[in-house]
């Protein structure tokens, strides 16, 4: 059952520009995590968010969380080429991740 | 510290025949999970182990599909028969301990039926 949707499907945007992702879901959660995977380095675990944050930071990442609202988002701050992947939001409701089908993100150079 | 390890990288078989992945996690990792994911879609959880016990398997195909971790280590997943829906990308990945906290990754089995 898929539990995570991101929005947009795919993004392509100029490298140096923001990029931001959004995530909803449908239950209520523990955590919810982001991660990355490209062709060179597999599936890659980002940040993790907790249900009682509301924000949090990791080098050129930020993620919101809205509980109210179900959703999540991932802004990649002055983006580079070495960003082009797949990002896929992940939900922890019952100590098991539930994935979303991701985010196609492409930066142009 | 060492990564998760899979093998192989990648397999051919034709449908109805059978084949088997091998995984191993980060060392000192209690729970191991293996996922399905198909081409242009998220990781599907077929199995979790916590140390050697299974703590869900509810969207393994167990009429097809099996999988073990004997000694609470490495761990195998086995496909019997293969159809031509089962290719994809099988990935195993380990965590500290159950509780879906940060998952590690391996570079997964990429399979084909044909």
């Amino acid at each position: 059952s898929q539990q995570g949707e991101e929005d947009p499907q795919a993004l392509s945007i100029q490298e140096g520009e923001n990029a931001t992702m959004n995530c909803s879901y449908k239950t209520s959660i523990n955590n919810l995590q982001w991660y990355r995977q490209n062709s060179g380095r597999g599936l890659v675990h980002l940040i993790l968010i907790r249900s009682n944050e509301r924000e949090k930071h990791s080098g050129r990442l930020r993620v919101t969380l809205d509980t109210s609202k179900k959703s999540s988002s991932l802004l990649i701050t002055a983006s580079r080429a070495a960003d082009t992947a797949s990002y896929f939001c992940a939900t922890d409701s019952n100590y098991q991740l539930i994935w979303g089908a991701g985010t196609k993100l492409i930066i142009k150079p | 510290e060492a990564g998760v390890a899979q093998s192989p990288r990648y397999k051919i078989i034709e449908k109805r025949q059978s084949v088997a992945f091998w995984c191993n996690p980060i060392s000192g990792h209690a729970t191991l999970y293996w996922y399905q994911q198909i081409l242009g879609q998220g990781p599907k959880l077929l199995i979790q182990f916590q140390n050697n016990g299974v703590v869900d398997d509810s969207q393994l195909p167990k009429d097809r599909f099996s999988a073990e971790r004997l000694k609470g280590v490495d761990s195998t997943l086995k496909i019997q028969p293969a159809k031509l829906e089962d290719s994809a990308v099988y990935l195993c990945a380990s965590s500290l301990a159950t509780g879906a906290g940060e998952q590690y990754f391996g570079p997964g089995t990429r399979l084909t039926v044909t």
